[in-house]
């Protein structure tokens, strides 16, 4: 079945700094999401890229869809420590499951 | 709206117990799923369904049995509870039936210890 790898599992950064997250598929992906899991918390919903290159933003954070559908990256800018949590990203199988990556947890030093 | 609401939040049972983990929504979301969540596992899924007295297997089934009777409502059972089903878990629902149609909204968790 489809598989959703991300890297890197962890990242430490200094408050300030930048971060990215990687995530590639085995298959060609229809569209992918983006979640945020704050320590202690829920996945919370950020994003559902659908085209290939799409490149989306929100405030700090940017999310580019591959080419080739196959991978996506979230790149946030100027880490600040509201920022902590764990980055998930999903892809849809036979459009009733949601895979996901294992996530890359985000740490900041202030 | 209250979202997705699950019960427990806590749980510890004794190897071969079983328990119902119970998840509602008042979102009229025809999708409802339930996932683990290991460290380093990312979230696996268990069962899902997309409207009532519909339901399949995700990645993980073995062990769990599930049932949609209502929109609302979509029970997660724990037939004979084994320490590999220590777990965080996570109900979720979306608009559905298809998840092309939006994201999911997640209850906040059941953390379940089994000795």
């Amino acid at each position: 079945g489809q598989q959703v790898m991300q890297i890197p599992q962890y990242q430490h950064v200094q408050e300030g700094e930048d971060f990215t997250t990687y995530c590639n598929s085995s298959t060609t992906l229809s569209n992918i999401q983006w979640y945020k899991q704050r320590p202690g918390g829920h996945p919370v919903f950020l994003i559902q890229l659908v085209k290939s290159g799409e490149v989306k933003k929100q405030k700090r954070l940017t999310f580019q869809f591959g080419e080739a559908k196959k991978n996506s990256s979230l790149h946030i800018t100027a880490t600040q420590t509201t920022d902590v949590g764990t980055y998930f990203c999903a892809g849809i199988q036979g459009a009733q499951k949601l895979v996901f990556g294992q996530g890359t947890r985000l740490t900041i030093n202030p | 709206n209250a979202g997705v609401t699950q019960t427990p939040k806590f749980q510890v049972l004794k190897t071969g117990q079983s328990m119902t983990l119970q998840c509602a929504q008042d979102m009229n979301h025809e999708y409802m799923s339930w996932y683990r969540q290991d460290p380093g596992m990312g979230l696996r899924l268990i069962h899902y369904s997309v409207g009532a007295g519909i339901t399949d297997q995700g990645e993980v089934p073995n062990g769990y049995n599930v049932s949609r009777s209502t929109t609302e409502d979509f029970p997660l059972r724990l037939l004979s509870a084994a320490p590999s089903q220590t777990s965080v878990y996570f109900c979720a629902s979306s608009y559905g039936p298809s998840l092309y149609t939006g994201e999911l909204f997640f209850g906040e968790g059941s953390r379940l210890t089994v000795l």
